[in-house]
């Protein structure tokens, strides 16, 4: 069966650098997504993607973030300059329809484990 | 805003023993509802959903119905396994206003005993 997957699993970090999540979402899939969830906390929407633009973004996806589609089968997350409380697991996830009825299902991947020390 | 909540977790039950946990919903409108699960090392896995009011969605036994009046989407399974231990989250998605996202409950950490 199709997967989403993400590279790397662990990540870790010194506040103030650069880092690049990856993820290939299933591949005839046309929606793309970003979610974090801090340790103990809810797991949070922070941006989708469709054709090459960003369709929505949450409160938390500031100008230190930005997502790409560098190719036809990678999605990227870049967080510019990391602060402590980016510390979170990140997943990707991907959907080929946008409503309701039986393809609406957003897959996910296994996550990234981001440590900003 | 739109948000769900789960039942205080952990949850810890015998093998065979009923699960019910519990879910309820703050919304604008009617929105699509979701029973998500994470088994150890995995990412989010959907389990079942139901999109309109009455809706049950079921699978691998367990079960959850949409219920408008009382706003809750509860997840029961009539007997556990071991192989249920997992992390489970219910969430809601509306297509018409919030886009695509998915808005997520807590979780609720499940722990079958043998």
């Amino acid at each position: 069966e199709p997967e989403v997957t993400q590279t790397p699993s662990h990540q870790v970090t010194q506040m103030g650098q650069e880092v690049i999540l990856r993820c290939v979402p299933i591949s005839n899939h046309l929606y793309f997504y970003w979610y974090r969830q801090i340790l103990g906390q809810k797991v949070e929407f922070l941006v989708s993607f469709y054709n090459n633009e960003i369709s929505e973004k949450s409160e938390i996806f500031d100008d230190q973030f930005s997502v790409e589609r560098p190719d036809g089968s990678n999605f990227t997350l870049k967080i510019r300059s990391t602060k402590l409380e980016d510390s979170a697991m990140y997943f990707c996830a991907s959907s080929d329809f946008r409503g309701t009825g039986v393809r609406e299902t957003q897959y996910f991947g296994p996550g990234t484990r981001l440590l900003v020390l | 805003g739109d948000s769900v909540t789960q039942m205080e977790g952990p949850v810890t039950l015998s093998e065979e023993a009923f699960l019910t946990i519990n879910c309820t919903y703050t919304a604008t409108g009617y929105p699509s509802l979701f029973w998500y699960v994470q088994y150890p090392g995995e990412g989010l896995q959907l389990l079942l959903k139901a999109t309109k009011a009455d809706d049950k969605g079921s699978n691998k036994g367990f079960e959850a119905t949409y219920r408008k009046e009382t706003t809750s989407f509860h997840l029961e399974k009539g007997s556990v396994q071991v192989s249920d231990s997992a992390v489970y989250f219910c969430a809601l998605k509306f297509w018409e206003t919030s886009g695509s996202r998915l808005t997520f409950g807590e979780g609720t950490q499940l722990t079958v005993n043998p």
